[in-house]
């Protein structure tokens, strides 16, 4: 396995339901962030995580809740979400070396709200 | 402020023409500038990167030099192809933080 991993793929989840996103890394990386991409919205990043710490919110509701238990996995944990939470989410790791940051993106998982 | 401005698509384009997206930035000090493509479901790949003035990022055709002088990163590719179609972004980081710029969607038909 390798680069940046995201299960699962598609889901599909009404409001009342508690579900989560995985992410893994396998580039030794040292910092992991989870990305929002909604349709003809840029980009948004939605938290980062460096060295397993919590070092950005970016104003995201309580109903999202990041989990990062070690250097290598990243999760997202879902719960009474809103049909406007549909969206495809991103994944991504990066070594913060103060170099390029080059960050390396996993495939997504493609969320829908009912 | 740390800001990516890239040219509102999409782009329609025949096989082989020559393929321009313009890409501007905004930033204080010497970011790296990164050019990303996503493919049709899939997640965002990096095709090139450039981390400092007069650099050229370069990878399956595509190139992008960085200029400081007039704050831009354009990609070129001299010959599309119908597997290029996708959605491409550009990009600066600045302390491990990652400014996107709305993408571009390209289409190339044969």
């Amino acid at each position: 396995e390798t680069g940046v991993t995201q299960t699962p793929r598609h889901l599909v989840m009404g409001m009342t339901n508690k579900k989560s996103l995985k992410c893994e890394q396998h580039l030794g990386h040292n910092a992991m962030y989870w990305y929002k991409q909604s349709a003809k919205k840029p980009l948004e990043l939605m938290f980062v995580y460096s060295l397993e710490e919590r070092v950005e919110n970016n104003s995201v509701p309580s109903r999202f809740s990041p989990e990062c238990p070690n250097s290598s996995h990243l999760f997202l944990h879902l719960h009474t979400l809103q049909p406007e939470d549909s969206a495809l989410y991103l994944c991504a790791s990066s070594q913060l070396s103060g170099g390029t940051d080059t960050q390396y993106f996993g495939p997504g998982t493609r969320l829908t709200v009912l | 402020g740390n800001s990516v401005t890239q040219m509102e698509g999409p782009v329609t384009l025949s096989e082989e023409a020559f393929l321009t997206i313009n890409c501007t930035y905004t930033a204080t000090g010497y970011p790296s500038l990164f050019w990303y493509v996503q493919y049709p479901g899939e997640g965002l790949q990096l095709l090139l990167k450039a981390t400092k003035a007069d650099d050229k990022g370069s990878n399956k055709g595509f190139e992008a030099t960085y200029r400081k002088e007039t704050t831009s990163f354009h990609l070129e590719k001299g010959s599309v192809q119908v597997s290029d179609s996708a959605v491409y972004f550009c990009a600066r980081s600045t302390l491990g933080r990652l400014y996107f710029g709305r993408g571009t969607q390209l289409t190339v038909w044969p």
